[in-house]
């Protein structure tokens, strides 16, 4: 069974500071690893992906993750946040790049103050 | 390209009555997933439909139940509902091909609430 914990349900920064959204994960096999953001009234788009090659991934809008395997780990990052990264973060796992079936997070709010 | 799209964005049904709720895939997506995602929580996988057949079901009722049709879109059903059926329904789509990079393409979501 895989499940995924995010940590954090919600995360006030200030402009221009570090983004830092903690997502831990339970797999029995090697897992692929996602990470989704959620605009209000908006479906989920994804951010960024793990499926196996580098560990350290970089996404769009400036969001990179770095996957440790010791550590069953897959944090999502940002160095300076903007006013536009506030949204909701749904870090997700599946076994295999059918992400189909892939089992989420409770997400994780980013507030961002002037 | 066009992409997913669901409807409708909104319905308010009372216990006991029976929804449908229905998904245009992207172009070029053969696979389609269903997600129910209730307030303060993240998606949870209710089903996939890929070449017209389930393939993989979550943790849901028999009286959750889908369609997918030759144009590759989509329907979920459903009956008997209930007060925590009310939640945002999610439909998600992909190719099941060596094109499959593991990304899942979602719409925006229709809105159920049930009173």
């Amino acid at each position: 069974a895989q499940s995924v914990t995010q940590l954090g349900s919600h995360v006030s920064v200030s402009e221009g500071a570090l983004v830092l959204l903690r997502c831990n994960y339970s797999s029995s096999v090697p897992p692929y690893l996602f990470w989704y953001v959620q605009y209000p009234n908006q479906g989920l788009q994804l951010l960024l992906k793990y499926t196996s090659a580098a560990t350290l991934v970089k996404g769009i809008n400036g969001f990179e993750a770095e996957f440790k395997k010791s550590e069953t780990s897959f944090h999502l990052t940002k160095p300076s946040a903007h006013m536009s990264d506030a949204a909701e973060y749904f870090c997700a796992v599946s076994y295999n790049t059918n992400a189909g079936k892939s089992t989420f997070g409770d997400g994780t709010t980013l507030t961002v103050k002037p | 390209e066009t992409g997913v799209t669901q409807s409708p964005t909104h319905l308010i049904k009372t216990r006991g009555q029976q929804v449908t709720l229905r998904c245009s895939s992207q172009s070029g997506h053969n696979t389609v997933s269903w997600y129910q995602q209730a307030l303060g929580q993240g998606p949870q996988f209710i089903f996939q439909y890929y070449r017209e057949e389930e393939n993989g079901r979550g943790n849901f009722p028999p009286r959750f139940s889908g369609l997918q049709f030759p144009n590759y879109s989509s329907e979920l059903n459903v009956n008997a509902l209930e007060l925590d059926d009310s939640a945002l329904y999610l439909c998600a789509s992909s190719p099941m091909t060596d094109r499959n990079t593991g990304e899942l393409f979602f719409g925006e979501g229709s809105r159920l609430t049930v009173l």
